[in-house]
Order: C-alpha cells, then structure tokens, then sequence
C-alpha cells in the first residue's frame, strides 16, 4: 500500500505570495491532519479533517486553511505570507473507521516552504 | 488544552548503551504515539500505545495511563538511531495531535 504523499516537496516563495499544498493520504483512510513544524515552535496541529469536514483547528491565524476533497485528498492553503511561515509541514492520515481519533497516524515526508 | 512534556530534551549515548526517554501528558488521552525524526524530515511509527506495553525488536515502551506518562526503552543503542524522538498525545473528545518537544538523542561509534 503506498504511503501519504504531499506535492510539492520543496518551494520557496515570497513574503505576500500565496502558496497550496497537497496530500493525498493512504488509500482508505479518511482523515488528515496537518502540522507546521520550525525549530523555535516545534510542531504544531493546524488542523485535521474528515469525510471533508474540519473537525478540530489549532491555534494559527485565518491567512491558513484547509479543505478535504471526496477522495479524502486534502490541500492547504497559506495566504499572504510571512517570512515566519517558513517551516516544514507535514501531512498526516488515519483510518478513523469509527469516527474517532484511537489509531494510528502514518505521516507523509512534508513540504519545506522557504519564504523569502 | 493538553499538555506533553519530554525528557530528557538531549541525550549522547555510546552504541550498546540503555536509554530510556519519558513523555509526560497532563490529561487522559484517546491515542499515544511515539516516533522518530530521520535526519530528512521523515516522521517514522514507533508505537500505537494508548496505554499497556509494546515491543518491537530492541525497542519497547509503555504507557501508565492513570498517571499519564509513557515511557520508550532503546536497548543495545546504535548509530542508526540517532536523531529526535517524539511522542504525541490527543486527548480525549479531540481529534488534534499535540506533540512533545522532543528528545534528540546521538549515539556515539
């Protein structure tokens, strides 16, 4: 079975640009989570979703969203950037067969978006 | 929110050394998982250990649910396992992942 995908793996913006990444989750599973991961803050939960619906958000400002697609893929979007945004995001997916968060999370091998 | 503390936050070992690292979360949790950080960004599955013990060849761990700690055991340390272990916790009625800020262990030829 293949593993969690994201596109692209590298990219490097400028500061106000606006900038997607994609995840396409192991073939089955119908959540994603999504995580920012820099040196000073770690890594931080942006948000997670399910059967296209966003179930929980971490604490990150509206210019980051997300949305799920029906095939379970899922994007994330950062609006006008900041050079803070540079960081390593990572996608994650679970099975959540019932619904709930009790399994194991398999993570895709992230983006690393440098803004300039 | 959750809480997950890691200990120790470094740690240099010889190869064939013990360690043990300890993850500490400040409420009950639906999912517990640790992990290790290659060097390229990669987040690799150690263990699923909401609660109980788990081993998987020269590593174990163990989850104390009621004083909401976990503990992973390296044993016979190498230098392939080398870099930054994490846990993550979500606690429960949530679905969000908060992960600890790591222990990066360096295990010395």
């Amino acid at each position: 079975k293949a593993g969690v995908t994201q596109t692209p793996r590298y990219l490097i913006k400028t500061r106000g640009q606006q900038v997607t990444l994609s995840c396409s989750p192991i073939s089955g599973h119908r959540s994603v989570s999504w995580y920012q991961q820099t040196p000073g803050q770690g890594l931080q939960f942006l948000f997670e979703y399910f059967s296209e619906t966003q179930r929980n958000k971490g604490n990150f400002p509206g210019r980051f969203s997300g949305r799920q697609f029906s095939n379970s893929r899922s994007e994330m979007n950062v609006s006008t950037l900041e050079l803070g945004d540079s960081a390593l995001y990572l996608c994650a997916s679970s099975s959540s067969l019932a619904g709930g968060s009790q399994e194991t999370q398999y993570f895709g091998p992230g983006t690393r978006l440098l803004v300039l | 929110g959750i809480q997950v503390e890691q200990s120790p936050p470094d740690l240099i070992l010889q190869e064939g050394a013990n360690s043990t690292l300890r993850c500490n979360f400040s409420d009950s949790v639906n999912n517990l998982q640790w992990f290790h950080q290659n060097p390229w960004g990669q987040l690799i599955n150690l263990f699923y250990i909401p609660s109980g013990t788990k081993q998987n060849g020269r590593l174990s761990a163990t989850t104390v649910a009621t004083e909401r700690y976990s503990l992973l055991y390296i044993s016979s340390s190498q230098t392939t396992d080398s870099g930054v272990y994490f846990c993550a916790a979500v606690a429960s009625g949530t679905y969000k992942y908060i992960f600890g800020t790591g222990t990066r262990l360096k295990v010395l030829a």
